[in-house]
């Protein structure tokens, strides 16, 4: 298997616009989770889904950021509009049988809010 | 709300050298605990998971303990290689599954 692929790796934009982050879990895994790293804050668990339904999104710091996985094979997280602030590596991971299980993470995107 | 705490933050050894990395959290009720690795630029790689009932975990010369009642875990490392050089998180999964990490410990194997 190739692993938890992301896209794109880097991103680069301007305050104001919108940021779409996306993932492609382990063939079979059950459960996707998004995560933020930062210096600041360490890293952090936004929302995870299980069977494509989201769990908890207790972590999503505002209403600019939404996440959906509208099947097995893909999710998206969403920036809009994006901040300075906003800017991080996020992750986004996958695990068999849910958030009590191994987690696989991918490589990260590296965004760069100007 | 559960606190995590690594350190030290950074830790640097010769090769061959034996360590432990320490991790502690505030709050004993956990479900399990985890430890990665993560390598410059990477993600994160699973070495270990500890379920709360169990004491400790053995992966080849990797060894985590679990005291969960003084809110404590340990990794071992035997034997260090330059390889084993990245960053070390741990992270608590609490029974109302909150997830939190620590912020790692860097370690740095010298030839």
């Amino acid at each position: 298997d190739a692993g938890v692929i992301q896209s794109p790796r880097h991103e680069v934009t301007e305050m104001g616009q919108e940021v779409t982050l996306r993932c492609k879990p382990i063939s079979g895994h059950n459960s996707l989770f998004w995560y933020r790293q930062t210096m600041m804050r360490g890293l952090e668990l936004l929302i995870y889904f299980n069977n494509n339904v989201p769990i908890d999104d207790s972590g999503m710091p505002e209403d600019r950021f939404s996440a959906k996985m509208p099947n097995a094979s893909f999710s998206t997280l969403k920036i809009q509009p994006s901040e300075p602030r906003d800017s991080a590596v996020y992750f986004c991971a996958s695990s068999s049988v849910g958030i009590t299980d191994t987690q696989y993470f991918g490589p990260g995107t590296r965004l760069t809010v100007l | 709300k559960q606190e995590v705490t690594q350190i030290p933050a950074a830790l640097s050894v010769p090769e061959g050298e034996n360590l432990v990395l320490n991790c502690s959290f505030t709050d004993s009720a956990i479900y399990n605990l985890q430890w990665f690795r993560q390598d410059p630029g990477k993600g994160l790689t699973s070495l270990l998971l500890i379920q709360s009932s169990q004491r400790e975990q053995t992966s080849g010369r990797l060894n985590a303990s679990l005291d969960k009642s003084s809110g404590r875990s340990t990794l071992y490392i035997a034997a260090s290689q330059p390889g084993d050089s990245a960053t070390y998180l741990c992270a608590v999964l609490n029974n109302n599954n909150d997830m939190r990490f620590g912020a790692g410990t860097r370690l740095t194997v010298k030839p």
